[in-house]
């Protein structure tokens, strides 16, 4: 069964960088397109990027170059970094396996962006 | 970016009642494949989102027949048969199939 947990600080201050850590188990991340997604309060969802089985990635446009995904294949984990935010980037944090329509999550992390 | 518009924003259902959430799309969600990659997912209280359906009409293991899809080239359909209690919570539509995948708003449905 493929499992994904988050990980990482549910607080970060304005201007500084937010890092998280989704760990996968049950799956190999060198197959198959490994992404994360955001939820706002009040719901609305955005996707952020995604790293793909050869280490490739892309991102949402909206996000401008704030943002990096990176992995550590012999760890199974890879990572989000999302630079310079500020209290719009306030969101529940998820993992998800993307390449076939976001069959898998983890459970997300709460991140607040205040200082 | 295509703009996923669902429709209505919230739902009251009394349980074994029937109901449908509308998803339209902006732009056309064949991908060069031919194939549709729009999903339903659904977020229960508390809990991550759970993908109900992929690629229109196909049911993810475990997920009971009163959940069917159907649509297709930019409005799609979510029908629930019989709802019941775990029903309950937030459905979105999801489309993989441009680039950057979106999101709908989401349609709450929640007891009368």
């Amino acid at each position: 069964e493929v499992q994904l947990q988050e990980s990482g600080p549910g607080l970060v201050k304005p201007s500084q960088s937010l890092s998280l850590t989704c760990s996968v188990t049950g799956y190999s991340i060198t197959s198959n397109y490994w992404g994360w997604i955001r939820k706002f309060p009040g719901n609305k969802m955005e996707w952020m990027g995604y790293i793909s089985y050869s280490g490739s990635t892309s991102y949402n446009p909206s996000l401008k170059s704030r943002i990096s995904i990176t992995r550590d294949t012999s760890k199974n984990q890879f990572f989000l970094q999302l630079n310079s935010v500020t209290t719009e980037d306030t969101a529940t944090y998820y993992c998800a396996r993307s390449g076939d329509g976001y069959g898998n999550w983890g459970q997300g992390v709460m991140v607040t962006v205040s200082s | 970016d295509v703009v996923m518009t669902q429709t209505p924003p919230s739902l009251s259902v009394a349980i074994g009642q029937s109901v449908s959430i509308s998803c339209k799309s902006s732009q056309s969600l064949v991908y060069s494949d031919g194939k549709t990659y729009l999903h339903w997912l659904l977020q229960s209280s508390g809990r991550s989102p759970k993908r109900l359906i992929y690629q229109v009409s196909n049911l993810d293991s475990g997920v009971p027949d009163r959940f069917s899809g159907t649509g297709s080239q930019k409005d799609f359909t979510l029908k629930i048969s019989r709802v019941e209690a775990k029903d309950l919570g937030v459905y979105y539509c999801a489309q993989t199939t441009h680039f950057p995948n979106t999101f709908g708003a989401g349609t709450k449905l929640e007891l009368k």
